[in-house]
C-alpha cells in the first residue's frame, strides 16, 4: 500500500461546469476526510466518513459540493456549477479509528482551478 | 468553535540559529499534530502529541504540549536550508474527529 491516493493531481476547468475527483485512502483505514486549502491558509475541513456513512459536514460544504463512500473504500467528491472561488487545493486524508499513534495520512492533493 | 493560532507566520532565520513556532489553541484538547508541507506538496506528518507534558524530537524538530495553557511549541535546533517549509500545527476537538489547523508558518532558512 502507497498511502492516499487521489486523482487527478490537477484539474482546469471552465466555471459552471462540473468536476468529481477521486481519493483513495490506505487500505485498512475506516475513516476519511476531506479538506480544501487555499494559497496561503491552512487546510480547511469539509466532510468525513466513518466506512461508507458520512458523519459531519463543515458548513463551508455548500449545496454544490457531494461526497460519496459508497463501499466504504474510495470517495468521491463532486463540485456542481464551479465557482472561481472553488479554485484550491482538495486533500483527502484517512486514518484507522482504533489506532494507537492515531494519524492522520494526507494525499498528495487534487489542485482545481476555475477559469 | 476551535481556534488555533500560530505565531510568527513567517520566519526567515539564519543557518545554524534556533528559534520557536508557537501554536495556541482556544478550547480543551489533548491530541495536537505538526505538518510540514513543501510548496505545491501535501502534508507530510511531523509529530503527533497525545497527552500533556509530551516531548517528541526528530532530527532538529522537537515538539512538545502543554495542554493545560492550551500550547504546543516546535522548536527548531540549528537551522539547515532543508527545514525551509511551511509547518502547520493542528488540534482535534472530540467528540469531532475533524482536524483544525492554523494558518501556518512559513520558515526560510538562510545561508
Amino acid at each position: 500500500d502507497t498511502g492516499v491516493s487521489q486523482n487527478p493531481r490537477h484539474k482546469i476547468t471552465k466555471r459552471g461546469q462540473n468536476v468529481t475527483f477521486r481519493c483513495d485512502p490506505i487500505s485498512e483505514h475506516n475513516r476519511l476526510y476531506w479538506y480544501r486549502q487555499t494559497l496561503g491558509q491552512g487546510p480547511e475541513f469539509l466532510t468525513y466518513f466513518q466506512n461508507e456513512a458520512q458523519l459531519e459536514k463543515s458548513r463551508l460544504l455548500s449545496d454544490r459540493f457531494s461526497a460519496e463512500r459508497p463501499k466504504g473504500s474510495f470517495s468521491t467528491l463532486e463540485i456542481q456549477r464551479t465557482e472561481q472561488g472553488d479554485s484550491a487545493m482538495y486533500l483527502c486524508a484517512s486514518s484507522l479509528a482504533s489506532s494507537s499513534n492515531y494519524g492522520y495520512t494526507f494525499g498528495s492533493g487534487t489542485r482545481l482551478t476555475v477559469v | 468553535e476551535l481556534k488555533v493560532e500560530q505565531n510568527p507566520l513567517f520566519l526567515s532565520m539564519q543557518e545554524g540559529k534556533n528559534y520557536t513556532i508557537y501554536c495556541n489553541y482556544s478550547t480543551t484538547s489533548d491530541r495536537l499534530y505538526w505538518y510540514r508541507q513543501d510548496p505545491g506538496k501535501s502534508l507530510e506528518s511531523l509529530f503527533v502529541l497525545l497527552s500533556n507534558g509530551a516531548v517528541k524530537q526528530e532530527g532538529r524538530l522537537m515538539a512538545s504540549l502543554d495542554t493545560k495553557a492550551r500550547l504546543s511549541t516546535l522548536h527548531i535546533t540549528a537551522a539547515v536550508h532543508d527545514l525551509s517549509a511551511t509547518y502547520f500545527c493542528a488540534v482535534l476537538s472530540p467528540p469531532r474527529y475533524a482536524l483544525n489547523f492554523g494558518k501556518g508558518t512559513s520558515l526560510l532558512v538562510t545561508p
